[in-house]
């Protein structure tokens, strides 16, 4: 079956560290895969997504790299910031095109100043 | 900017109580979700509705319904609450049924049953 898998947390880094959250997938066929963030308090949004192999989606200085090779969406950083600190979810949608999504577990991420 | 409400932020709610979770959504999008999130478990979708009158079970459908009376409203329905049941509880929507369509969140609703 379809499932996403993401390293555990937390991971706490000093502002300005790189950052890499690892997610690795299992799906049939070509799906999308996404990053979603939560930050305190609020519901969950979309970071970035890519919808087909070697695809990379970018968004708030955040990468991603869709590798069908070694079926993963690994979330980088160059520079980190305390705003960034949130929880981070790596998410499938499978290639039957229903819609749904299939969410990692969440990996929290604390900055410190 | 699309906006999706839902009715509470906190619940506390007793055993076996009938307990309804409103969403609605105003950009007219057709697919609308029901999920539940607990740490170390990510979120697990419970229902989602492609249109309305419509629903599919999700993951967990177990101990809870849904009802979709009109488009941009989604309720989810617990029929008797049970403490298993205490959880963060998010609804989504989205514009179709296309696996690249964004999900668009609300801000959660924070169930206790006691």
């Amino acid at each position: 079956g379809n499932s996403v898998t993401q390293m555990e947390g937390p991971v706490t880094l000093s502002e300005e560290a790189f950052l890499t959250i690892n997610c690795t997938y299992t799906a049939t066929g070509y799906p999308s895969l996404f990053w979603y963030v939560q930050y305190p308090g609020e519901g969950l949004q979309l970071l970035l997504k890519a919808t087909k192999a070697d695809d990379k989606g970018s968004n708030k200085g955040f990468e991603a790299t869709y590798r069908k090779e070694t079926t993963s969406f690994h979330l980088e950083k160059g520079s980190v910031q305390v705003s960034d600190s949130a929880v981070y979810f790596c998410a499938l949608s499978p290639s039957s095109n229903t819609g749904k999504l299939i969410f990692g577990q969440g990996t929290t991420l604390q900055v410190k100043p | 900017d699309v906006k999706v409400t839902q009715s509470s932020r906190y619940l506390v709610k007793r055993t076996g109580e009938k307990v309804f979770l409103e969403c609605v959504q105003d950009m007219d999008h057709e697919n609308m979700f029901w999920y539940r999130q607990d740490p170390g478990l990510g979120l697990r979708l419970i229902y989602f509705s492609y249109d309305v009158k419509m629903k599919e079970k999700g993951d967990i459908p177990e101990g809870y319904s849904v009802s979709r009376e009109k488009k941009e409203r989604f309720s989810l329905i617990l029929e008797s609450a049970s403490t298993n049941q205490t959880s963060m509880y998010l609804c989504a929507s989205s514009l179709g049924t296309s696996g690249t369509d964004t999900q668009y969140f609300g801000p959660g609703t924070r169930l206790t049953v006691l």
